[in-house]
């Protein structure tokens, strides 16, 4: 158990709708990262929050957010959903800033029909 | 822009027998971490092994271990005394000391083979 919870595990929906995905990180940590793996495909970094502010961004579409909260949660918003957002989508959590080892949570797996 | 680049899609290795696994990154800085991670057919993200950009000698853990060649930007890992829990898609990653993005590679996808 990597301390980082995700919810939902499994989400199905249709195309145009919109989902939220939600992370706690490990406790004490500050940072909160998004990736998206696709079917048999690295993961893509999206997003990256440090104690509650955007701190890095990549490739992330202008229809999907995320934020922060005062508690360290983190939520991720896809809207307007198409077929090829279909992915596993992870959060991770940073221990230090000296280090940089991401603990993972067990992923949220998005289907879209 | 930095970049992980892992060469080799698939691999496969009789068990016991030893495998490396290559990746390569490009980067015109000079402290940075680096890291291999796991992903057994779980899908969890599991850490490998991790390696300081300052620190010459090469990281171990058990039967895992790197070749880090810094002038040559490479970051291999070796398994040594494969095993068939060893079977698993693997990641490279690189993270700079200066921002706070962790870019991973592609990933290798490793078979043992009984």
């Amino acid at each position: 158990d990597s301390g980082v919870t995700q919810t939902p595990k499994h989400l199905i929906t249709a195309t145009g709708q919109r989902v939220t995905l939600r992370c706690s990180p490990r406790s004490g940590d500050l940072s909160v990262y998004w990736y998206q793996q696709s079917l048999d495909q690295g993961l893509q970094f999206l997003i990256q929050y440090y104690n509650g502010e955007e701190r890095a961004k990549g490739n992330i579409l202008e229809r999907f957010s995320a934020q922060q909260f005062p508690d360290l949660h983190s939520e991720l918003n896809l809207s307007s959903l198409e077929l090829g957002d279909s992915a596993l989508y992870f959060c991770a959590s940073r221990a230090g800033v000296d280090t940089g080892e991401l603990f993972f949570g067990e992923g949220s797996r998005l289907t879209v029909l | 822009a930095q970049t992980v680049t892992q060469s080799q899609p698939e691999m496969s290795v009789q068990e016991a027998e030893t495998v490396t696994l290559s990746c390569t990154y490009d980067t015109s800085e000079s402290d940075y971490y680096l890291f291999w991670y796991k992903q057994p057919p779980s899908r969890q993200m599991i850490l490998v092994i991790r390696q300081e950009a300052y620190k010459q000698q090469n990281a171990t853990e058990n039967r895992f271990s790197v070749n880090f060649q810094k002038a040559a930007k490479s970051f291999s890992l070796k398994i040594s005394d494969s095993q068939l829990g060893d079977a698993a898609m693997y990641f490279c990653a690189y993270r700079s000391a200066l921002d706070d993005k962790i870019i991973f590679g592609k990933g290798t996808r490793l078979h043992i083979l009984p």
